[in-house]
């Protein structure tokens, strides 16, 4: 079975500034995806960022990027230039090739950005 | 975007009650599912549906009863709950009812708050 733990329950950064939450996971499988998530105030979950385990290079999108360590079992999120939408609980989540959308969640990381 | 609907948004209910969550999709999608989102717990899968057969039952205990009438619509009847089955319970759909969904990601609802007295 997989896991995915989050170990930074809470965060927060300043507006405009980078902040980086965790993720680490554990596998016996060697091609897989991994997701993060965002679930605003509003408790719709958002697909922020997605990587498949097989690229070495890491996802981007837009002021979000993932530090993709495969034998680490690391998958972190960076927010760069932090607003204050982007406040919000984050979820990593682990999924198997060929799953479905039967996805493995983590315990979240709730960051506040702060003005 | 309103592509998956949840109701009610907020539900309280006695342990005796029967009542129904229903999640509506207008997406076009194939599969549906059912997480359970509790207060200190990883969001748990609790039921899949594609093209509206159940592919998958996580273990779930029989008093949730889900239903899946046609591709747009799925329910989650609820009887006889217990206060630990207070929680968020996320409804969210995707194109690709099977196979790797790398490319067909979850759209989520916005959950229906549901406490148990």
């Amino acid at each position: 079975a997989q896991t995915v733990t989050q170990s930074q329950p809470e965060m927060s950064v300043q507006e405009a500034e980078t902040v980086t939450l965790s993720c680490t996971y554990d596998t016996s499988e060697n091609n897989y995806y991994l997701f993060w998530y965002k679930q605003p105030p509003s408790r719709q979950m958002i697909l922020v960022i997605r990587q498949e385990a097989y690229k070495q290079q890491n996802a981007t999108e837009n002021r979000f990027s993932v530090n993709f360590q495969k034998a680490a079992k690391s998958f972190s999120l960076k927010i760069s230039d932090s607003q204050l939408g982007d406040t919000a609980m984050y979820f990593c989540a682990f999924m198997k090739l060929d799953a479905g959308n039967m996805l493995t969640f983590g315990g979240g990381t709730r960051l506040m950005v702060k003005p | 975007e309103t592509g998956v609907t949840q109701t009610p948004r907020h539900l309280v209910m006695g342990m005796t009650n029967k009542k129904s969550l229903k999640c509506e999709q207008h997406l076009g999608h194939n599969a549906m599912y059912w997480y359970k989102q509790s207060a200190k717990k990883p969001l748990e899968l609790m039921f899949v549906y594609s093209l509206e057969e159940r592919v998958e039952n996580n273990s779930v205990p029989s008093r949730f009863s889900p239903e899946c009438p046609n591709s747009s619509h799925l329910f989650l009847h609820l009887h006889t709950l217990q206060p630990e089955d207070s929680a968020l319970y996320l409804c969210a759909s995707s194109q690709d009812p099977a196979g790797s969904s790398y490319n067909s990601p979850l759209h989520f609802g916005n959950g229906t708050r549901l406490t148990v007295t």
